[in-house]
């Protein structure tokens, strides 16, 4: 099985600061990467796939990069919708698997 | 407007059986994968398995191979998840979730039903 690493687990930031998530794989996925968001008690929500693409909807402030193993997501001028805990997923094969989650809190 | 709308809440004793359901529509149901994913409390997401519910071709993941049952019924546009033996273990939050693209087993999920919230306690 192929596993996600992400960090960090949590992250304390400010509104409109700039974070970054990253997601490591075990072995190479090609660009094959989702990114979820999660608010608490809802659905997951996609947000970027194939690693850098802009899921329909989504504002421009979120923004993926990366290929092979190595991943990250990076939402410029944070705003108070996205605190919340986004996940990444790689998709390289059907046997799906998550990243731990990466909780973004309030400073 | 696609839509996938899971069944309500459940409390069962260990040992029961349940049936959960995720009814889809605005789509064609038997032309997109179906899968389901676990989310125990205060954990991540774990993908449990996928039905194409077009032939019933199923995957199922190594962790919930043997545990659970996944169906569907194209008549109603329903998938299923299925527990014959409930466990405390089995509680969680599951989610039914489409895989983007007609006939795509493997790609992200951009449509997500509410969730079921599964309790099972003595």
């Amino acid at each position: 099985d192929i596993q996600m690493t992400q960090s960090p687990s949590t992250l304390s930031a400010s509104v409109g600061d700039r974070v970054t998530i990253t997601c490591r794989a075990s072995q190479s996925i090609s660009s094959w990467l989702a990114w979820y968001r999660q608010k608490p008690g809802k659905a997951p929500k996609l947000l970027i796939y194939e690693a850098s693409s802009l899921e329909s909807g989504v504002p421009s402030r979120f923004s993926g990069s990366g290929s092979g193993t190595e991943f990250t997501l990076t939402i410029t001028s944070l705003q108070p919708d996205d605190f919340a805990t986004y996940y990444c997923q790689q998709y390289n094969s059907y046997s799906y698997t998550f990243g731990r989650g990466t909780k973004l809190e309030i400073k | 407007e696609v839509q996938l709308v899971q069944s309500g809440a459940e409390v069962k004793e260990p040992g029961e059986s349940l049936k959960i359901s995720c009814k889809a529509s605005g789509y064609i149901f038997t032309t997109y994968w179906i899968a389901w994913v676990r989310q125990m409390p205060g954990k991540g997401l774990e993908w449990m398995g996928t039905i194409y519910p077009g032939d019933s071709d199923t995957r199922y993941s190594p962790s919930f191979q043997g545990q659970v049952t996944i169906s569907a019924d194209k008549s109603t546009s329903t998938a299923y998840l299925q527990w014959s033996s409930l466990e405390a273990s089995d509680t969680a939050l599951y989610y039914c979730a489409r895989p983007q693209g007609s006939g795509s087993l493997v790609a992200p999920f951009d449509c997500w039903g509410q969730g079921t919230l599964v309790t099972v306690s003595s």
